[in-house]
């Protein structure tokens, strides 16, 4: 099983939908969660971090964790064409380790 | 937010030559840097820690002396492809927590091609 598992989609959505973003992971030493946001050819943007279980909100973006469940999702709501792109979960153990990241899943956003 | 800068954006190089790419935090210090590799539609791979100060630790199957890693200062972290050949064309990008440590930002990336 690998440590950060993440379907890599493709995922299309109409313009306007409510996307479901998901990671399940397996080392329950993971501390700090991440999503990112990559276009193609650019490296990684970081839209959302996390620290414990709950939800965090940043305006059309919220982030879930359950550590319970080891279990993270991101949400976008009102999706538009502009939220194409491959969306990448990461999870870390401690400050200076390095990121664990789910395979990332492409997300297609069709007007 | 905090920025990491990476240079170049893109580089074409002949085989046997050497590549440096530049990896910089604008705006916080960063004893830690990360060099992660990605292939197109992968995820990124993580191929060594930069440590300032000391040597950069490489991941399992990375050759160290072929990617060379020096972490002059607190705010930059090289990464040398030595004699590069065509398999090493890929998309290279570095991170860096910020002080908190809680967040990591990533640079631009670089394409490295070699012909």
């Amino acid at each position: 099983q690998k440590e950060v598992e993440q379907d890599p989609g493709p995922l299309s959505v109409p313009e306007g939908a409510i996307v479901s973003l998901n990671c399940t992971y397996s080392n329950s030493a993971f501390q700090y969660f991440m999503w990112y946001r990559q276009y193609s050819r650019k490296g990684p943007e970081l839209l959302m971090y996390t620290y414990s279980s709950g939800n965090k909100e940043d305006g059309r973006f919220t982030a879930q964790v359950d550590k319970s469940s080891k279990y993270i999702s991101l949400f976008i709501r009102d999706s538009q064409p502009s939220d194409s792109a491959t969306y990448l979960c990461a999870m870390r153990v401690s400050g200076n380790t390095p990121l664990v990241f789910g395979k990332g899943t492409r997300l297609s956003v069709i007007a | 937010g905090a920025v990491v800068s990476q240079h170049p954006s893109w580089v074409i190089c002949k085989s046997g030559t050497s590549v440096k790419i530049e990896c910089r935090s604008l705006d916080f210090q960063a004893t830690t840097m990360f060099w992660y590799r990605q292939f197109p539609k992968q995820s990124l791979m993580l191929m060594a820690t930069s440590n300032e100060g000391s040597k950069a630790t490489y991941e399992q199957g990375v050759e160290k002396d072929k990617f060379l890693i020096n972490h002059a200062s607190l705010t930059l972290s090289t990464l040398t492809v030595t004699s590069a050949h065509p398999e090493d064309s890929s998309f290279y990008i570095c991170s860096a927590p910020t002080p908190s440590k809680a967040e990591a930002f990533f640079g631009q990336g670089t394409r490295l091609t070699v012909v």
